[in-house]
């Protein structure tokens, strides 16, 4: 199975950089996830990590050590809108070849003040 | 191309009742994922379909169940429902089998109240 940790929450700045962290547990991995959830909405996807190495997308990027079992996600410049909260998701190699349940961390609740 | 459609949005129902959700996926995707999402908790796996196939299934009791259509529509259901059973149940649509896919997409969900 999978254990993940993250921070529940965190407070920043607007304009600012922020590190949210992921260490997780595996029994076997194929994929770190992170999703962003606004209050009452859906979760939506933003990146994904398979191979060790920093993923950058526009303001966001996400790092992974595999043999750390640790990601994390940056989030620069900081705006209003970025409050939410930062699900870490860890994929293991399922029962078989053709199945990967993903396990969700609680999530970092992100609070970005003016 | 419109996006994951999750029916009812909102629903209470009475304890020992049962409660059937609807999910359907982005065209052309085969993979439906459903979670269960509450403040406690977190968000928990439920299952897995893909090809109208169980792939995988979390550790929620048997009252939890769901199939997959031909369609790739998925419906889950829950019966004899309990106070806990309350919870944001969300549905994610992906285009293929579940170790392959690199993104999920999520429905709106179903806020289900039970009292």
């Amino acid at each position: 199975g999978q254990n993940i940790d993250q921070p529940t929450e965190m407070t920043a700045t607007e304009g600012a950089i922020v590190q949210i962290n992921c260490t997780y547990q595996t029994s076997g991995f194929n994929g770190l996830f992170w999703y962003q959830q606004h209050a009452g909405e859906a979760p939506t996807f933003l990146s994904y990590n398979v191979l060790d190495g920093l993923e950058e997308k526009g303001r966001f990027s996400s790092f992974l050590s595999r043999s750390k079992g640790y990601s994390y996600l940056l989030l620069k410049e900081l705006q209003m809108k970025d409050s939410a909260s930062y699900l870490c998701a860890v994929r293991d190699k399922g029962h078989n070849t053709n199945a990967g349940k993903s396990t969700f961390g609680d999530g970092t609740t992100l609070t970005v003040k003016p | 191309k419109a996006g994951v459609t999750q029916t009812p949005r909102y629903l209470i129902k009475t304890r020992g009742q049962q409660v059937t959700l609807s999910c359907s996926p982005i065209s052309g995707h085969r993979s439906v994922s459903w979670y269960q999402q509450t403040p406690g908790q977190g968000l928990q796996f439920l299952f897995e379909y893909f090809s109208e196939t169980q792939r995988n299934k979390g550790n929620f009791p048997g009252r939890f169940s769901g199939r997959q259509f031909s369609n790739s529509r998925s419906e889950m259901n829950v019966s004899t429902l309990e106070l806990g059973d309350s919870a944001l149940y969300l549905c994610a649509s992906c285009p293929g089998q579940g170790h392959m896919n690199t993104e999920a997409f999520f429905g709106q969900g179903t806020r289900l109240t039970v009292v």
